[in-house]
């Protein structure tokens, strides 16, 4: 069975912090898809990041950094310089090669402060 | 192309009525999905469509509940007789084919509130 863990549930930080969401995942594949969006108020959920499970390098885009550990089965994701906009849930997700449901975990709100 | 477009966003609905929701993928997706977010709770995956055929449906998805894509383009997800826990989120996402290469496009969604 698949399951996506997101231990932290509310995150509060003051604008330029940076901030680690946490994600560990568990699948019995080998193959496998790993996703991270976020959730403004407005509901509807952007994509942001798509990592398979052959590719274990780190990607950084701006401000976002994420951090993919096949060993610690954990896909973190890290905000640099933390801003107001970046205020939204943020979910992380996960597939297996082949299949097409997504599997989420329950999300973690991140609220910066200004 | 605007994105994946979902009708209405709000909802509200006595218990045991019927209600429809409509969802319009992006245009050149041919796959399409149906997820239900409650309160708190990331999605849950309720059932995916490949053009017209329905190939896959949850558990979650009970005798109540029916989704159809006519021509291969929108979608309608039903759900009769609205019981309390119904009450959620319901977010449509499509992709195109050829593999888990892109990432899913979500809509905003339609809330649902039975009362």
């Amino acid at each position: 069975a698949q399951k996506v863990t997101q231990a932290q549930t509310e995150i509060s930080v003051v604008e330029k912090e940076d901030v680690t969401l946490d994600c560990v995942y568990e699948t019995r594949d080998t193959t496998y898809y790993l996703f991270w969006y976020k959730q403004p108020p407005s509901g509807e959920l952007v994509f942001l990041i798509r990592r398979n499970s052959f590719d274990e390098q780190n990607e950084i885009s701006g401000r976002y950094s994420w951090n993919f550990q096949k060993s610690t089965s954990s896909f973190n994701f890290t905000i640099t310089a933390s801003q107001v906009v970046d205020s939204a849930v943020y979910f992380c997700a996960l597939t297996q090669g082949g299949s097409e449901k997504l599997v989420f975990g329950k999300g973690t709100k991140l609220t910066v402060n200004p | 192309d605007t994105g994946v477009s979902q009708d209405p966003r709000h909802k509200i609905t006595k218990r045991g009525q019927n209600v429809t929701f409509r969802c319009d993928p992006i245009s050149e997706h041919n796959r399409l999905y149906w997820y239900r977010q409650t309160l708190g709770q990331g999605p849950e995956f309720l059932t995916y469509f490949q053009n017209e055929a329905q190939l896959e449906k949850s558990r979650l998805l009970s005798d109540r509940f029916s989704a159809e894509r006519p021509k291969g383009s929108f979608s309608t997800l039903e759900i009769q007789r609205t019981e309390q826990g119904d009450s959620a989120m319901y977010l449509c996402a499509s992709r195109p084919g050829g593999g888990i290469l892109y990432g899913y496009t979500f809509g905003s969604g339609t809330r649902l509130t039975v009362v």
